[in-house]
């Protein structure tokens, strides 16, 4: 019965280099999402998946980010050549996706990415 | 695209008085709206959610009310108390062809003792 999980927990790195974030959904989850927060900010959308398609990649701030998920599962966020701009509490969430309405969804502990 | 407004940004009560929270959206055609309760260094927890076919619900000390006509919709924290404190974000869905989300930009409620 484990929730979503995140990891790592802490990230520091310096400016310019490459970093990757996992999460991984509650089993059976179709849906999961990407979201950025920053200190004491909202959450701002990244990116949507149903199963391992991403119908809206509308929020990724730029095209440093990418993300995949593969088999329908785990799922990676990965910042190359990262700016001290990027620092920010990386949040995933999976919901289950039926009948056309959205499922309330569930949050990992995030990631929280700090870049020197 | 959909915009939500979240107001207030901040609000302080008195144990045992009702808060509320208010967002407005944009888009007609967004159709599920979830409160989200976040306490510091903490994931966001979903604390209630209403559907567009809903006009309130309730959950013990905890209510929501949508208005569809005029897009909004509220939270509503009765009988507060201390460990209500916290930042409370709204968030609009559109299913539509697939899920879009926005979410408002938070209330931090303070409870005073």
């Amino acid at each position: 019965g484990a929730g979503v999980s995140q990891s790592p927990s802490n990230k520091v790195t310096e400016k310019g280099k490459d970093v990757e974030l996992r999460c991984d959904p509650i089993s059976g989850h179709t849906a999961l999402y990407w979201y950025r927060q920053s200190l004491g900010q909202g959450l701002e959308f990244l990116i949507y998946f149903q199963g391992n398609s991403a119908p809206d990649k509308s929020g990724l701030p730029s095209d440093r980010f990418s993300a995949e998920r593969t088999g329908g599962s785990v799922s990676t966020l990965t910042i190359q050549r990262t700016q001290q701009e990027d620092s920010a509490v990386y949040l995933c969430a999976s919901s289950l996706a039926t009948g056309g309405w959205n499922q309330p969804q569930h949050f990992g502990d995030g990631t929280r990415l700090s870049i020197l | 695209g959909e915009n939500v407004e979240q107001h207030p940004s901040t609000l302080s009560v008195q144990e045992g008085d009702s808060a509320v929270i208010k967002c407005t959206y944009s888009d007609s055609a967004s159709n599920y709206f979830p409160w989200y309760k976040q306490e510091l260094g903490k994931r966001p927890q979903l604390i209630i959610d209403i559907r567009s076919n809903v006009g309130e619900k309730k959950d013990q000390r905890i209510a929501v009310t949508l208005n569809k006509t005029a897009k909004h919709f509220s939270l509503h924290i009765t009988e507060t108390q201390p460990e209500d404190s916290a930042v409370y974000f709204c968030a609009a869905f559109n299913s539509g062809g697939y899920q879009k989300v926005t979410f408002g930009t938070g209330t931090k409620l303070q409870v005073i003792p």
